[in-house]
């Protein structure tokens, strides 16, 4: 059974500074999809960066970017010059082919992000 | 477009009870899930909808029924509550399997 692990419950980060947040998975696939979720307080769920296991390329959104690492099956999540609005619990998750739409989470990371 | 949306936002219940969370999104997505937040646990897959009529279980799926009479709906039932239901509940549906996933706000359940 595929699992995603996230092993570090609570991180912070000074504002301006870069943070990255770790996450791995286990598969036997070669064929998935990772993806970074960002939750704030407010509860709702905002996609922050999606990544296609066939692509080389590293993903990135603006301050969001990702150190794929296709044969350690590591997909860490890196934000540069933090604000504080990126105060919020974040997911790493996990979707295999087969077209499910079946998503397998980590168990989250809060960031706290100090002025 | 109103996205994702989840009713009830908060619901109290007493063990035994049943109770059915609804579901609807605007978007035409063929593919609809419904996830449960613990503490600890991130979000765990309880049912999915690959498309109106089709229906699977997810990870933690006992205690839960779902139908998908329409692409818009996807309701969740609760077929008599106990303490360990106790959570919070999210929608959430996807043009494709391998796209984003638009959340619903959340439906905040206990069980008393």
């Amino acid at each position: 059974a595929q699992t995603v692990t996230q092993s570090q419950p609570e991180m912070s980060v000074q504002e301006a500074e870069t943070v990255t947040l770790s996450c791995t998975y286990d598969t036997s696939e070669s064929d998935y999809y990772l993806f970074w979720y960002k939750q704030p307080p407010s509860r709702q769920m905002i996609l922050v960066i999606r990544q296609e296991a066939y692509k080389q390329q590293n993903a990135t959104e603006n301050r969001f970017s990702v150190n794929f690492q296709k044969a350690a099956k590591s997909f860490s999540l890196k934000i540069s010059d933090s604000q504080l609005g990126d105060a919020a619990m974040y997911f790493c998750a996990y979707t295999r082919s087969g077209n499910t739409g079946k998503l397998i989470f980590g168990q989250g990371t809060t960031l706290q992000v100090k002025p | 477009n109103a996205g994702v949306t989840q009713t009830p936002k908060f619901q109290v219940l007493k063990t035994g009870q049943s109770m059915t969370l609804q579901c609807a999104q605007d978007m035409n997505h063929e593919y609809m899930s419904w996830y449960r937040q613990d503490p600890g646990m991130g979000l765990r897959l309880i049912h999915y909808s690959v498309g109106a009529g089709i229906t699977d279980q997810g990870e933690v799926p006992n205690g839960y029924n779902v139908s998908r009479s329409t692409t818009e709906d996807f309701p969740l039932r609760l077929l008599s509550a106990a303490p360990s239901q106790t959570s919070v509940y999210f929608c959430a549906s996807s043009y494709g399997g391998f796209d984003e996933q638009y959340f619903g706000p959340g439906t905040r359940l206990t069980v008393t």
